[in-house]
């Protein structure tokens, strides 16, 4: 399996300032036949499903605000909030959907400061 | 609207097996590239995908869960169907299930509610 490691576990950010979530994969997640990296970003709120934010490492998925950003290739990998919101209180993951046995990282919880 | 829900036994004992059913609508299992998969989540941890099923009827296990794990669709219910054998306790989470939109890419959007799921005697 793909491990996939984030950091930091817990984070603690202004509102109105930057926050930087990394995910790791053990091995490259970029498929080079369309070079493309094959890692999304979910938000999870309390008591809500998963909500996917981010796909292909960099795409916003369709109504996501643009202070959400992600960046990336290969290994390594960055999910980015560009002015912290209160109602961005919230779980973050990263998944890999390069092998077919997709795997997540820990997560990464965000707060407010 | 895409919508999905899961419903099944809120709590089964060590060793029963478990059902659990996610209805869809607003989209069918029968179009080219469409998958449902399943995801659970103990209590205040993280995601674990376990299974996912195609359009065509082709089947992805998580490995380490492949034993103990059946995936099956019916397309005229739109239903998608996982059954998990031999539950223990450690298996109690929340179990969802989500679409998978695109051919080629394993992502899920959206995802359903969620069902809890207690394994105790």
């Amino acid at each position: 399996d793909i491990v996939m490691t984030q950091s930091p576990d817990s984070l603690a950010v202004s509102l109105g300032e930057r926050a930087t979530i990394n995910c790791k994969s053990s091995q490259s997640v970029l498929y080079s036949s369309d070079n493309k990296n094959y890692l999304a970003w979910y938000q999870q709120k309390p008591g809500q499903p998963p909500k996917l934010l981010i796909y292909w490492a960099s795409t916003r998925e369709s109504g996501v605000p643009d202070r959400f950003s992600g960046s990336g290739s290969g290994t390594d990998f960055t999910l980015t909030i560009s002015s912290l919101q209160a109602e961005d209180v919230a779980v973050y993951y990263c998944q890999q959907h390069y092998s077919t046995s997709i795997t997540f990282g820990q997560g990464t919880r965000l707060e407010i400061k | 609207q895409i919508t999905l829900k899961e419903s099944g036994p809120t709590l089964v004992k060590p060793t029963q097996t478990l059902t659990l059913t996610c209805t869809f609508s607003g989209f069918s299992l029968s179009t080219s590239g469409v998958g449902v998969g399943w995801v659970r989540q103990p209590p205040g941890k993280a995601l674990e995908w376990l299974a996912l099923i195609y359009w065509n009827d082709d089947k992805r296990y998580r490995p380490s869960l492949k034993s103990r794990l059946t995936i099956t669709k019916d397309t005229s219910k739109n239903q998608v169907v996982l059954t998990m054998t031999n539950m223990d306790p450690v298996d109690t989470a929340t179990y969802y299930c989500a679409l998978r939109p695109i051919a080629g890419n394993n992502w899920f959007d959206p995802w359903g509610q969620g069902t809890l799921v207690t394994v105790s005697s």
